[in-house]
């Protein structure tokens, strides 16, 4: 069955780095776009970016440009999120989703906490 | 960026009734347009995609319909299950955009 699982969240100092990992099973991995989602405490869903399924293209959301990198290692079936320059307001539960072949997001993990605090 | 919107933004509704929530797009999507459920400190769950496709394993009583910039999303007969927060989310940009949600609760 398909699994996502998220690690490496924590609490982090604004202006410091964490890099979050997403580790993928049950289907072809090199076949699918992966995305990041979070959700900061008590609001909605935010999308924050997406790999293709080959890593050849890579979009994010306008609020995390030029601070997240979004990449895959399809020899660990791992996808990461490299965040750096954190904000208060990047508190969030960060989900990886898999990119359905219906454009939609079709598999979801558990989701990881992000705090960002002084 | 696509801006999504959503109405109303909380409903109370009791077991049985048939529950009607509203997504808007600020320009044409086509039929880019899925809806997730989301529980309490729950993962969301893919409902609808591509605007009226129930995805598989989930109940008959979900339907979607709409095109072009305004979409909905129906629970004929709402089921104490149901109750939790429902998002829509268009996939015509490979930037995606949510709506604020909507949040079912009880009557």
């Amino acid at each position: 069955q398909v699994q996502l699982v998220e690690s490496g969240g924590g609490v982090v100092q604004p202006g410091r780095s964490l890099r979050l990992s997403c580790a993928a099973s049950g289907f072809t991995f090199n076949n699918y776009g992966l995305h990041w989602v979070r959700q900061a405490p008590g609001k909605g869903l935010e999308w924050v970016a997406v790999i293709w399924y080959d890593g050849s293209k890579k979009y994010y959301a306008d609020s995390v440009k030029g601070r997240f990198t979004i990449s895959r290692d399809s020899s660990k079936n791992t996808l990461y999120l490299q965040m750096n320059s954190l904000r208060v307001e990047d508190t969030a539960v960060f989900y990886c989703a898999r990119g359905g072949g219906d454009s939609n997001l079709d598999y979801w993990g558990q989701g990881t906490l992000v705090t960002v605090s002084s | 960026d696509i801006q999504m919107t959503q109405s109303p933004s909380s409903l109370s509704a009791s077991v049985g009734d048939r529950v009607t929530i509203t997504c808007r797009a600020s320009q044409s999507i086509s039929t880019y347009l899925n809806w997730y459920q989301q529980k309490s400190g729950k993962a969301p769950k893919l409902l609808i995609y591509a605007a009226s496709s129930l995805q598989s394993g989930v109940p008959s009583r979900f339907s979607g319909s709409g095109s072009g910039t305004d979409f909905t999303l129906t629970i004929s007969s709402l089921q104490p299950e149901d109750f939790a927060t429902y998002y829509c989310q268009q996939s015509y940009s490979p930037r995606f955009t949510f709506g604020p949600g909507t949040k079912v609760d009880i009557k």
